[in-house]
């Protein structure tokens, strides 16, 4: 089945530098890939997601990145705001099956003003 | 109501005794899904419904976690004999399309956190 590899476990930048996260997948059918955020006590958000007919998708401050051959994404935050702060995951799905969420461990990150 | 929500917020049940956890789709969602968030860890799919029928049970951990959603609409988690490895929060999210269709975003309630004593 799909295995999500995400890296690093927790990130800490500066208020207004760049985060960047990245995830592994292994099953090469997979073909949607989303991206939440989790604020302590609450369930995953939604932010962006991308599916594998294209290579890169922007959403004002958030762009994510895909790369089929190497299956691998990438999630990148600019202008980091300490409102940013929570866990992030990353996810894999295979589109016409059901949408099962195969999700990665998360990403801590924390801004600092 | 605007999003998926879950009751109870907090269980606490000592170890042998049944749990029943609730989840309330965003109205008019088709698909429902179930996931386990260990603490510090990514959700885990458990099982999923389109409609009343359940799918996909391929991620419940044994045969005392049992779900339905009998209407298609509010759905219902039942773990019985409760291990403390059941300890967990348990994620409800809904959809507004089925399988066979482009994924949908699911969206998350707020979650059910289940401590075993």
């Amino acid at each position: 089945g799909e295995n999500v590899e995400q890296h690093p476990s927790t990130l800490s930048v500066q208020e207004g530098d760049s985060a960047v996260i990245k995830c592994t997948y292994s099953d090469s059918a997979s073909n949607y890939f989303p991206w939440y955020k989790q604020e302590l006590g609450k369930g995953p958000q939604l932010i962006i997601d991308i599916r594998s007919n294209v290579g890169e998708k922007k959403d004002q401050r958030i762009a994510v990145t895909l790369n089929k051959t190497a299956k691998h994404f990438s999630l990148h935050i600019t202008e980091t705001q300490p409102e940013d702060s929570a866990v992030y995951f990353c996810a894999a799905s295979l589109i016409g099956q059901g949408g099962k969420l195969i999700f990665g461990q998360g990403t801590e990150l924390s801004v600092k003003p | 109501g605007a999003g998926v929500s879950q009751s109870p917020r907090y269980k606490v049940a000592k170890r042998g005794q049944d749990v029943a956890l609730r989840c309330d789709p965003i109205s008019g969602h088709v698909s429902l899904f179930w996931y386990q968030q260990a603490l510090g860890q990514g959700p885990e799919f458990l099982t999923y419904f389109q409609n009343e029928a359940q799918l996909d049970k391929s991620g419940l951990p044994s045969d005392r976690f049992f779900a339905e959603r009998p209407e298609g609409s509010v759905s219902t988690l039942k773990i019985q004999r409760t291990q403390q490895e059941d300890s967990a929060v348990y994620l409800c999210a809904s959809s507004s399309k089925g399988a066979g269709g482009p994924t949908d975003t699911q969206y998350f309630g707020p979650g059910t956190r289940l401590t075993v004593l």
